[in-house]
């Protein structure tokens, strides 16, 4: 099973500012890797698909980046509907496997 | 508008089962592959199980093997999850969700807990 590990487990960041989230991949995803957006009470939303390919909808200040076992998940200039718990998943290999979560809290 | 609505949900004891239901709207049911995902109090998603888009082909997570049985019926565009022999570790949300580049959409998820 592929382990997905997500740094910082928390990170705090002022609104306009620019957030920047990691994913790492215990062997290769090659680029079958999402990101989703959680928000409490709510189920998980697909953001980024294809290390790097925006959603249905996602706005343009969402980006991804990376291949292999590097992944990084970008806020441009955070809003107040950004503040929620972002999850990575690797879909290249049985079971589709996620991080625990990185937490970006209003600073 | 695409949606997923989990039902049957509730507290159960350890030992006892539990059916979930996840009806489907707004999408060619017959045509997706489908996934139960699970996700317990303060954790990351998990992924549970999945079914191919007829139901000729199923897989599990290991936790779960032997114990939970995906199926579908297309007529009535519904998922469904039975789940047997239940452990308190099995407290969670479960939801399920298409299977796309990705899982889009996911269903608003039904509580299932685990206590005697």
């Amino acid at each position: 099973e592929i382990v997905m590990t997500q740094s910082p487990a928390t990170l705090s960041v002022s609104p306009g500012e620019r957030a920047t989230l990691s994913c790492r991949a215990s062997q290769s995803v090659s680029s079958y890797l999402a990101w989703y957006q959680q928000k409490p009470g709510q189920a998980p939303r697909l953001l980024i698909y294809g290390a790097s390919t925006r959603a249905t909808g996602i706005p343009a200040r969402f980006s991804g980046s990376g291949s292999g076992t590097e992944f990084t998940l970008t806020i441009s200039s955070l809003q107040s509907e950004d503040f929620a718990v972002y999850y990575c998943q690797q879909y290249n290999n049985w079971p589709k496997t996620f991080g625990q979560g990185t937490k970006v809290e209003i600073k | 508008e695409v949606q997923l609505v989990e039902s049957g949900g509730d507290l159960v004891q350890p030992g006892g089962s539990l059916r979930l239901s996840c009806a489907a709207s707004g999408f060619t049911f017959s045509s997706y592959w489908m996934h139960w995902v699970r996700q317990a109090p303060g954790k990351g998603p998990v992924w549970v199980s999945r079914i191919n888009n007829d139901g000729s082909s199923t897989s599990y997570a290991d936790s779960v093997k032997g114990r939970f049985t995906i199926s579908r019926d297309n007529a009535k565009n519904t998922l469904y999850l039975q789940m047997n022999s239940l452990r308190a570790e099995d407290t969670a949300v479960y939801y399920c969700a298409r299977d796309m580049i990705g899982f889009d959409p996911w269903g608003q998820g039904t509580l299932v807990t685990v206590s005697s």
